[in-house]
């Protein structure tokens, strides 16, 4: 069974550097999702693709973050100058078009800024 | 406010216990309603999908929407220990954004 994979699993770094994680997406799923979960709390949307195309940023991607799939495949999620605030799990979900809202996490990517 | 609220327990129950997860929210144009489970350092796996009101069972799973309440709930029977984890619920309207709660941590004991 392929789900969704993220790579790495973990990442430390300091604070300044940047970091990029990479999500393969089920493979017949054209829509691709980032999310942001901090301790205690729910996922939080940051962005989305269909296909190729990113179709929705949240206020939460500040200027310092970016995503790209470039072939409507595999996405990356960078971060550049990180902080310690930006210390989360980072998941990515894929989807059908149908039904809505039916998504399919991975297992995430701890990202620790210190 | 947030838009969807849940209680984060922690909800202990012995095993075989009926446990029943709850979600309130606020936008009524939600119309899309998911149950997710997490377990600790782990993505969230999709367990129920409702569309609109009603109800949806999946073998010890049950979903419930009542859209007129802005209320959706989770009834799990005959728990066991493997369900201790988050359980997030999660809705969305026309768009593809997910809004979460925050999680009930479930504990299941022997």
């Amino acid at each position: 069974d392929t789900g969704v994979s993220q790579d790495p699993r973990h990442k430390i770094t300091k604070r300044g550097q940047n970091v990029t994680f990479r999500c393969d997406p089920i493979s017949e799923h054209n829509r691709l999702y980032w999310y942001r979960q901090t301790l205690g709390q729910g996922p939080e949307f940051l962005t989305y693709f269909q296909n190729e195309a990113q179709l929705e940023k949240s206020r939460l991607l500040s200027d310092r973050f970016s995503a790209e799939r470039p072939k409507g495949s595999f996405s990356t999620l960078e971060i550049q100058r990180t902080e310690q605030g930006d210390s989360a799990m980072y998941l990515c979900a894929s989807s059908l078009e149908s039904p809505r809202g039916g998504q399919y996490f991975g297992p995430g990517t701890r990202l620790t800024v210190l | 406010q947030k838009e969807v609220e849940q209680d984060p327990g922690p909800l202990s129950v012995p095993e075989g216990a009926i446990v029943s997860l709850n979600c309130t929210y606020s936008n009524s144009a939600f119309q899309y309603f998911m149950w997710y489970r997490q377990y600790s350092r782990k993505g969230p796996e999709l367990l129920m999908y409702t569309y609109s009101s009603g109800n949806k069972e999946d073998g010890r799973f049950t979903a419930q929407v009542d859209k007129s309440s802005k209320y959706i709930s989770l009834f799990i029977r005959d728990s066991q220990p493997s369900d201790s984890a988050t359980y997030l619920c999660a809705m969305t309207d026309n768009t593809d954004k997910l809004i979460f709660g925050t999680g009930t941590r479930l504990q299941v004991f022997p």
